[in-house]
């Protein structure tokens, strides 16, 4: 079974840039999140889908992170315009719906996009 | 979901039980511990997850006291590959919307040849 694909895995941009991330949940997984890990710490929420509609975004800085998943499927992240803060690894998730957690109802990760904003 | 202790760092000699332990004095009756690790450059992996009677499968075991204040992860027969952050984590075992997991700064597992 293939795991979480993300992309771009690395990706190096000035200040006050645009930048996208894509992810690809495992198949048939309705649900999918995006974390963000500044170094050093441990993953934050940024925001949670379910099929194509949002169930969490509380932590999503909205002035300038937007995250979409138009089909229910794959997912992108954007970030507009970047802030030195925003340098981190974006991590995406997925995991199945409506079964009880633990075992292969937990969250799959992906690896992750590492982003440095100079 | 109740707040969760770790120790920074550990270390631990190749082939030897690793005992990552987690205190968790304000767990609610409803709440389960969970544990995933994450090696370097990847994701964050699931381990395994217990209410309160211990736990095991292939990866690890997991024992909590009594009052479930505190919880144990074991690894057996730790190998190198096993170095990793290792985070406990608490919360609902719901099917609801609200799946999500609250991460803290975990433990830094080295296990040393």
């Amino acid at each position: 079974e293939a795991g979480v694909a993300q992309s771009p895995r690395y990706k190096i941009i000035e200040k006050r840039q645009s930048v996208a991330f894509w992810c690809n949940p495992i198949s048939g997984h309705a649900t999918l999140y995006w974390y963000q890990q500044i170094l050093g710490q441990g993953p934050k929420l940024l925001i949670q889908f379910q099929n194509n509609g949002v169930v969490d975004d509380s932590q999503l800085p909205k002035d300038r992170f937007s995250a979409e998943r138009l089909k229910g499927v794959d997912s992108t992240l954007k970030i507009q315009p970047a802030k030195l803060e925003d340098s981190a690894v974006y991590l995406c998730a997925s995991s199945p719906w409506g079964r009880e957690w633990g075992g292969d109802n937990e969250q799959f990760f992906g690896p992750g996009t590492r982003l440095t904003v100079l | 979901d109740a707040k969760t202790t770790q120790p920074p760092s550990m270390d631990c000699a190749e082939g030897r039980a690793a005992n990552l332990p987690c205190n968790h004095s304000t767990i609610s009756g409803n709440e389960y511990v969970y544990w995933y690790r994450q090696i370097h450059s990847q994701g964050p992996q699931y381990i395994i997850h217990g209410l309160k009677n211990n736990e095991t499968n292939e990866m690890a075991s997991l024992i909590i006291t009594e009052d479930r204040k505190s919880s144990t992860l074991i690894l057996p027969h730790a190998t190198l590959r096993d170095t990793a952050v290792y985070y406990c984590i608490v919360r609902v075992a719901s099917s609801g919307s609200a799946r999500q997991l609250t991460f803290g700064s975990g433990t830094q597992l080295t296990v040393l040849p």
